[in-house]
């Protein structure tokens, strides 16, 4: 079965910019989580959706939104982009709490 | 400051040797899953423990879960190459709840 898919792979913007990266999880996997990966940080929590609504929040601005769509499909949006902003966005889903979760590839952002 | 703190930060070890990760937290977790990650991939789950106390195998591979599930271990034996990586744990508080990472544990297997 097709795994987790997030697109694009690459993305290179200018500060002030904003950005929508996508994801489309497994099918019948309701629940997708955003984090973002920096070698200084780790991988840290943005957001989680289920079944459209977004069930958990991260410590993140404002500027950092995603939703969810009936289909499962997920988008996060990054407005006003900052040099600090570049990094890994991974997403992942899952099939049930408590199950593991099932990563994509990420979408590498660059900021310039 | 990280919920989940991860020893050690870096191993680099011969092919055959064995090596531990350790996965520590002052805090409960619900569940506690490891995952390996490779350049320019996501993570890739290993196994997910949720009774404190229990063991997992595979095949090489052996995850420990406290008793208290505050902490967590991965023993791999006779590593390979093909055990490089980046080795992430990971724990929910709750059900459905996010996942804190630790900060990973950078594995070398040279040959």
């Amino acid at each position: 079965k097709a795994g987790v898919t997030q697109t694009p792979r690459y993305l290179i913007k200018t500060r002030g910019q904003q950005v929508t990266l996508s994801c489309s999880p497994i099918s019948g996997h309701r629940s997708v989580s955003w984090y973002q990966q920096t070698p200084g940080q780790g991988l840290q929590f943005l957001f989680e959706y289920f079944s459209e609504t977004q069930r958990n929040k991260g410590n993140f601005p404002g500027r950092f939104s995603g939703r969810q769509f009936s289909n499962s499909r997920s988008e996060m949006n990054v407005s006003t982009l900052e040099l600090g902003d570049s990094a890994l966005y991974l997403c992942a889903s899952s099939l049930a709490d408590d199950y593991g979760y099932t990563f994509g590839s990420g979408t590498r952002l660059t900021v310039v | 400051t990280q919920l989940l703190e991860q020893s050690p930060q870096f191993l680099s070890i011969q092919e055959g040797e064995n090596l531990t990760v350790y996965c520590n937290s002052s805090s409960v977790f619900s569940s506690l899953q490891w995952y390996r990650q490779e350049p320019g991939e996501g993570p890739v789950l290993l196994v997910t423990v949720v009774t404190g106390g229990e063991v997992k195998k595979l095949k090489r591979l052996t995850f420990q879960f406290g008793d208290a599930r505050k902490d967590s271990s991965l023993h791999i034996t006779a590593a390979q190459p093909g055990d490089t990586g980046l080795y992430l744990c990971a724990g929910a508080r709750a059900a459905g709840n996010k996942l804190t990472f630790g900060g990973g544990t950078r594995v070398l297997v040279k040959p």
